[in-house]
């Protein structure tokens, strides 16, 4: 089991480009969390799904970032257009609702610069 | 609204000596709780979870509701034990069910 896929690994853009991230979560889970992870901030939920509904997007910093998720097993995070304060670690996670409830299983992350 | 603190952003010691990182927070219900843990270069991980009351690599954590409080706590610390540690907290009611909130992190640094 390859866990949590997420690609790409590392991403370096120039501000004002659309940037898409993306997330496979292990089989069988059904939540999906996305994370960013900063110095300043620490590790900040971004948006969760549901059996692939959005539940919380609360943590969502603007209307530049959105976040789709078409089917169980894939979700991109989206931004547009990108800023240079976006540059940060962003991270997927997904759990079994019903098994082990609070135990996420994190991807390796996206780490995102933008000049 | 449920918050999670981590006080401390960096926490040094030498091999050997006790550490204690802490994590307070604030919760309207039944608290469940847990450690992360982030080596370097691998991805972020769950150490342990109050309700299980075990130890892993040495750590424990108590729950202590009259402190709202749950310190993750190792008597001698070893050089792996370096990493970011996560406190975090469960919402297990409401439209949130599911969702964690952590706390800023902790770098623990063990030196030889």
């Amino acid at each position: 089991d390859a866990g949590v896929i997420q690609s790409p690994r590392h991403e370096v853009t120039e501000m004002g480009q659309e940037v898409t991230l993306r997330c496979k979560p292990i089989s069988g889970h059904n939540s999906l969390f996305w994370y960013r992870q900063t110095m300043m901030r620490g590790l900040e939920l971004l948006i969760y799904f549901n059996n692939n509904v959005p539940i919380d997007d609360s943590g969502m910093p603007e209307d530049r970032f959105s976040a789709k998720m078409p089917n169980a097993s894939f979700s991109t995070l989206k931004i547009q257009p990108s800023e240079p304060r976006d540059s940060a670690v962003y991270f997927c996670a997904s759990s079994a609702k019903r098994e082990r409830l609070g135990e996420q299983f994190f991807g390796p992350g996206t780490r995102l610069t933008v000049l | 609204a449920q918050r999670v603190t981590q006080p401390e952003k960096l926490l040094s010691v030498f091999k050997g000596a006790p550490v204690e990182l802490k994590c307070n927070y604030s919760y309207s219900g039944s608290p469940e709780l847990f450690w992360y843990v982030q080596y370097s270069r691998q991805r972020l991980q769950l150490l342990l979870r109050h309700i299980s009351r075990e130890s892993i690599k040495g750590f424990t954590a108590d729950l202590n509701k009259g402190e709202t409080s749950f310190h993750l706590k190792k008597p001698f610390a070893q050089e792996e034990d370096s990493a970011m540690y996560y406190c975090a907290l469960l919402n297990a009611g409401g439209t949130s069910y599911g969702k964690l909130t952590f706390g800023q992190g902790t770098i623990l640094t063990v030196h030889p």
